[in-house]
């Protein structure tokens, strides 16, 4: 099945920096590629995705990368905000496939 | 919009119990999901349904049963709970298959003396 490997574990950024978070999947067949966040004692919740269509895709402060060939999705967030803060996870899934995979997660702070 | 609702937030079992979790969603949506977050291990899936009636099995399906009584609701059942287990029980659901957004329901926490 898919695996879904999240390179950064935690990563720690000032304030204004940039931060990107790396994952690679094996299923050559997925073509949704998620990302979602989780504030300190909350839940995740949505905030970017791409589809193997494109290559880039941008929502404000947020890009998220794909190359296909690598089999390499990344999330940049520039211009980064104490509220950033929080946990990130990737995840992969396939056309008509009802199981997406997660990555472990990034834990990242922005320091003031 | 909708909300997915996790009962109870806290829950506190002894070994060998039989523990149930419920999940109810208002979205309409047809899949809902299980997902169990461990520190350090991220969300691996233990049940799936994409339709009311409808279970399928995710990588840690062992120890839980699953039920999907309507379209709205997805229970989770601990079968014999497990001495020291603590972990965070994730509910999701997404409009079909899963190249849709899941939306999260905000957890049952599981702690078994």
């Amino acid at each position: 099945g898919e695996k879904v490997e999240q390179h950064e574990s935690t990563l720690s950024v000032r304030e204004g920096d940039s931060a990107v978070i790396n994952c690679t999947y094996t299923d050559t067949a997925s073509s949704y590629f998620p990302w979602y966040k989780q504030e300190a004692g909350k839940s995740l919740h949505f905030v970017i995705d791409i589809r193997s269509n494109v290559d880039r895709k941008q929502s404000q402060r947020l890009i998220v990368l794909l190359d296909k060939k690598a089999k390499r999705f990344s999330l940049h967030i520039t211009a980064t905000q104490p509220e950033d803060s929080a946990i990130y996870f990737c995840a992969a899934s396939s056309g008509g496939n009802y199981k997406p995979t997660f990555g472990k997660g990034t834990s990242l702070v922005v320091h003031p | 919009g909708g909300i997915i609702t996790q009962t109870p937030k806290f829950l506190i079992g002894q070994e060998g119990q039989k523990l149930t979790l419920k999940c109810q969603q208002n979205f309409n949506h047809d899949t809902m999901y299980w997902y169990r977050q461990d520190s350090g291990k991220g969300l691996r899936l233990i049940y799936y349904s994409i339709t009311e009636n409808d279970l399928q099995k995710g990588d840690l399906s062992e120890g839980y049963d699953a039920s999907r009584e309507k379209k709205s609701s997805f229970s989770l059942t601990v079968t014999s709970a497990q001495k020291n287990e603590m972990a965070v029980f994730l509910c999701a659901s997404s409009e079909g298959a899963s190249q849709n957004t899941l939306y999260f329901g905000a957890g049952t926490r599981l702690s078994v003396l």
